[in-house]
Protein backbone atom coordinates (compact mmCIF):
# COMPACT_ATOMS: atom_id res chain seq x y z
CA UNK A 1 0.00 0.00 0.00
CA UNK A 2 1.57 3.26 -0.91
CA UNK A 3 1.38 6.16 1.45
CA UNK A 4 2.66 9.85 1.33
CA UNK A 5 3.05 11.73 4.11
CA UNK A 6 3.96 15.68 3.85
CA UNK A 7 6.29 17.80 6.91
CA UNK A 8 7.14 20.68 8.01
CA UNK A 9 6.35 24.05 9.26
CA UNK A 10 3.12 25.60 9.43
CA UNK A 11 3.92 28.90 9.67
CA UNK A 12 6.88 30.99 7.83
CA UNK A 13 7.86 34.51 7.82
CA UNK A 14 8.67 36.32 4.81
CA UNK A 15 11.97 36.28 3.56
CA UNK A 16 12.39 32.91 4.96
CA UNK A 17 13.38 29.78 3.20
CA UNK A 18 10.44 26.91 3.32
CA UNK A 19 11.79 23.34 3.70
CA UNK A 20 8.95 20.38 3.00
CA UNK A 21 9.55 16.58 3.06
CA UNK A 22 7.63 13.93 1.57
CA UNK A 23 8.19 10.54 3.73
CA UNK A 24 6.76 7.66 1.77
CA UNK A 25 6.01 3.93 1.90
CA UNK A 26 5.12 1.16 -0.27
CA UNK A 27 6.90 1.64 -3.56
CA UNK A 28 11.13 3.32 -4.55
CA UNK A 29 11.38 6.05 -5.57
CA UNK A 30 14.80 4.60 -7.14
CA UNK A 31 12.08 2.48 -9.52
CA UNK A 32 12.56 3.29 -13.28
CA UNK A 33 9.14 5.59 -14.32
CA UNK A 34 8.81 6.69 -10.42
CA UNK A 35 8.53 10.43 -10.12
CA UNK A 36 7.30 12.27 -7.12
CA UNK A 37 5.49 15.94 -7.78
CA UNK A 38 4.64 18.64 -5.45
CA UNK A 39 1.53 20.27 -5.56
CA UNK A 40 -0.15 23.27 -4.07
CA UNK A 41 -2.95 24.73 -3.69
CA UNK A 42 -4.00 28.51 -2.32
CA UNK A 43 -6.92 28.31 -0.33
CA UNK A 44 -10.25 28.29 -2.18
CA UNK A 45 -8.00 28.12 -5.47
CA UNK A 46 -7.00 25.45 -7.51
CA UNK A 47 -4.41 23.38 -7.72
CA UNK A 48 -0.73 24.10 -9.31
CA UNK A 49 1.97 21.84 -10.15
CA UNK A 50 5.67 23.22 -9.06
CA UNK A 51 7.87 20.81 -9.15
CA UNK A 52 9.07 17.06 -9.87
CA UNK A 53 11.39 14.64 -9.38
CA UNK A 54 11.96 11.26 -11.39
CA UNK A 55 14.23 8.28 -10.66
CA UNK A 56 17.30 9.30 -12.43
CA UNK A 57 17.12 12.01 -10.71
CA UNK A 58 15.95 14.57 -13.15
CA UNK A 59 14.51 17.86 -11.80
CA UNK A 60 11.60 20.01 -13.28
CA UNK A 61 10.33 23.33 -12.21
CA UNK A 62 7.61 25.30 -12.78
CA UNK A 63 8.45 28.82 -14.88
CA UNK A 64 7.36 30.74 -12.50
CA UNK A 65 9.28 29.65 -9.15
CA UNK A 66 12.18 28.53 -10.77
CA UNK A 67 14.61 29.76 -9.44
CA UNK A 68 13.19 29.48 -5.73
CA UNK A 69 12.95 26.03 -5.69
CA UNK A 70 15.13 23.05 -4.85
CA UNK A 71 13.38 18.94 -5.28
CA UNK A 72 16.07 16.27 -4.18
CA UNK A 73 15.84 12.64 -2.75
CA UNK A 74 16.94 10.40 -0.46
CA UNK A 75 16.12 6.84 -1.56
CA UNK A 76 17.43 5.03 1.70
CA UNK A 77 15.24 7.46 3.91
CA UNK A 78 12.70 7.53 1.11
CA UNK A 79 11.93 10.83 1.63
CA UNK A 80 11.83 13.65 -1.01
CA UNK A 81 12.69 17.47 -0.12
CA UNK A 82 11.05 20.50 -1.16
CA UNK A 83 12.85 23.87 -0.54
CA UNK A 84 11.49 27.32 -1.45
CA UNK A 85 13.48 30.00 -1.07
CA UNK A 86 12.53 34.03 0.03
CA UNK A 87 8.99 33.13 1.02
CA UNK A 88 6.03 35.62 0.50
CA UNK A 89 2.33 35.73 1.74
CA UNK A 90 1.03 34.89 -1.59
CA UNK A 91 2.79 31.11 -1.46
CA UNK A 92 0.28 30.72 1.34
CA UNK A 93 -0.92 27.21 0.53
CA UNK A 94 -1.82 23.65 1.22
CA UNK A 95 1.63 21.48 -0.30
CA UNK A 96 1.15 18.24 -1.54
CA UNK A 97 3.11 15.21 -2.96
CA UNK A 98 2.10 13.20 -5.64
CA UNK A 99 3.18 10.24 -6.51
CA UNK A 100 3.24 10.19 -10.55
CA UNK A 101 -0.44 10.95 -10.78
CA UNK A 102 -2.01 8.75 -8.54
CA UNK A 103 -1.13 8.92 -4.96
CA UNK A 104 -1.77 12.11 -2.99
CA UNK A 105 -0.41 12.75 0.22
CA UNK A 106 -3.16 14.40 2.94
CA UNK A 107 -1.29 17.98 2.55
CA UNK A 108 -0.16 20.42 4.41
CA UNK A 109 -0.81 23.72 5.19
CA UNK A 110 1.79 26.53 5.11
CA UNK A 111 1.06 29.76 6.20
CA UNK A 112 3.58 32.90 5.50
CA UNK A 113 2.76 35.48 7.89
CA UNK A 114 5.42 38.11 10.07
CA UNK B 1 3.14 26.26 -21.28
CA UNK B 2 -0.17 24.46 -22.10
CA UNK B 3 -3.26 25.68 -20.73
CA UNK B 4 -5.73 24.16 -19.53
CA UNK B 5 -9.09 25.25 -20.07
CA UNK B 6 -11.78 23.79 -17.89
CA UNK B 7 -15.94 24.53 -18.39
CA UNK B 8 -18.17 25.17 -17.00
CA UNK B 9 -16.84 26.63 -13.34
CA UNK B 10 -19.71 25.13 -11.90
CA UNK B 11 -22.57 22.33 -12.15
CA UNK B 12 -25.52 21.43 -10.38
CA UNK B 13 -27.03 18.60 -10.91
CA UNK B 14 -30.57 16.51 -9.75
CA UNK B 15 -29.03 12.70 -8.35
CA UNK B 16 -29.41 10.00 -11.09
CA UNK B 17 -28.59 12.88 -14.25
CA UNK B 18 -25.71 12.37 -16.18
CA UNK B 19 -22.96 15.35 -15.91
CA UNK B 20 -20.44 16.40 -18.03
CA UNK B 21 -17.16 18.13 -17.65
CA UNK B 22 -15.16 20.15 -20.38
CA UNK B 23 -11.12 20.52 -20.65
CA UNK B 24 -9.72 21.98 -23.35
CA UNK B 25 -5.59 22.26 -24.35
CA UNK B 26 -4.43 25.79 -25.71
CA UNK B 27 -1.75 23.02 -27.98
CA UNK B 28 -2.97 19.57 -29.15
CA UNK B 29 -1.38 16.76 -26.43
CA UNK B 30 0.31 14.33 -28.64
CA UNK B 31 0.25 11.21 -27.76
CA UNK B 32 3.81 10.05 -27.29
CA UNK B 33 3.75 5.32 -27.50
CA UNK B 34 0.08 5.42 -28.00
CA UNK B 35 -0.56 7.47 -25.10
CA UNK B 36 -1.94 10.79 -23.85
CA UNK B 37 -1.26 11.98 -20.72
CA UNK B 38 -4.35 14.21 -19.85
CA UNK B 39 -5.68 13.02 -16.36
CA UNK B 40 -8.89 13.65 -14.23
CA UNK B 41 -9.15 14.17 -10.71
CA UNK B 42 -11.93 14.83 -7.94
CA UNK B 43 -11.00 16.80 -5.06
CA UNK B 44 -14.28 16.65 -2.05
CA UNK B 45 -14.48 18.94 0.18
CA UNK B 46 -12.05 18.94 2.65
CA UNK B 47 -9.90 15.85 1.18
CA UNK B 48 -6.87 15.59 -0.96
CA UNK B 49 -7.78 15.03 -4.66
CA UNK B 50 -8.35 11.47 -6.00
CA UNK B 51 -6.99 10.24 -9.39
CA UNK B 52 -10.33 9.11 -11.31
CA UNK B 53 -9.30 8.86 -14.97
CA UNK B 54 -5.69 8.93 -16.53
CA UNK B 55 -4.23 8.50 -20.25
CA UNK B 56 -7.96 10.63 -21.36
CA UNK B 57 -9.93 7.28 -20.64
CA UNK B 58 -8.88 4.82 -18.47
CA UNK B 59 -10.54 4.48 -15.36
CA UNK B 60 -8.10 4.12 -11.94
CA UNK B 61 -8.42 1.39 -9.47
CA UNK B 62 -11.88 1.92 -7.40
CA UNK B 63 -13.20 4.30 -9.51
CA UNK B 64 -17.02 3.43 -10.43
CA UNK B 65 -18.09 2.83 -13.67
CA UNK B 66 -20.29 5.74 -13.92
CA UNK B 67 -16.88 7.71 -14.98
CA UNK B 68 -15.72 7.75 -18.17
CA UNK B 69 -13.39 10.24 -20.08
CA UNK B 70 -12.91 10.56 -23.90
CA UNK B 71 -11.29 13.02 -25.92
CA UNK B 72 -8.10 13.93 -28.65
CA UNK B 73 -6.22 16.61 -29.78
CA UNK B 74 -7.53 19.75 -27.77
CA UNK B 75 -11.06 18.48 -26.72
CA UNK B 76 -11.44 16.38 -23.32
CA UNK B 77 -14.35 15.49 -21.48
CA UNK B 78 -14.98 13.78 -18.31
CA UNK B 79 -18.68 12.02 -18.04
CA UNK B 80 -20.85 10.90 -15.16
CA UNK B 81 -23.71 8.75 -16.48
CA UNK B 82 -25.73 9.07 -13.14
CA UNK B 83 -24.35 11.24 -10.55
CA UNK B 84 -24.26 10.41 -6.60
CA UNK B 85 -24.32 12.22 -3.81
CA UNK B 86 -20.78 11.49 -3.13
CA UNK B 87 -20.00 12.87 -6.41
CA UNK B 88 -20.13 16.32 -5.30
CA UNK B 89 -16.53 18.22 -4.79
CA UNK B 90 -14.22 19.69 -7.75
CA UNK B 91 -13.18 18.29 -10.83
CA UNK B 92 -9.51 18.81 -12.05
CA UNK B 93 -8.01 17.66 -15.57
CA UNK B 94 -4.13 17.77 -16.05
CA UNK B 95 -1.93 17.18 -18.47
CA UNK B 96 1.44 16.17 -18.14
CA UNK B 97 2.44 15.61 -22.37
CA UNK B 98 4.82 18.71 -21.54
CA UNK B 99 6.83 20.34 -18.49
CA UNK B 100 5.90 21.86 -16.53
CA UNK B 101 2.39 20.28 -16.12
CA UNK B 102 -0.83 22.32 -15.89
CA UNK B 103 -4.11 21.95 -14.26
CA UNK B 104 -7.23 23.13 -15.19
CA UNK B 105 -8.90 25.36 -12.96
CA UNK B 106 -11.50 23.43 -11.83
CA UNK B 107 -15.37 22.41 -12.37
CA UNK B 108 -17.43 22.55 -8.97
CA UNK B 109 -20.29 20.09 -8.82
CA UNK B 110 -23.11 20.31 -6.34
CA UNK B 111 -25.85 18.34 -6.54
CA UNK B 112 -29.64 19.94 -6.64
Amino acid sequence: QVTLQESGPALVKPTQTLTLTCTFSGFSLATSGMGMNWIRQPPGKALEWIARIEWDDKKFYTTSLKTRLTISKDTSKDQVVLTMTNMDPVDTATYYCLLNADSWGQGILVTVSS
Amino acid sequence: EIVMTQTPLSLSVTPGQPASFSCKSSQSLPHGGGKTFLYWFLQRPGQSPQLLIYEVSSRWSGVPDRFSGSGSGTDFTLKISRVEAEDVGIYYCMQSTQFPYTFGQGTKLDIK
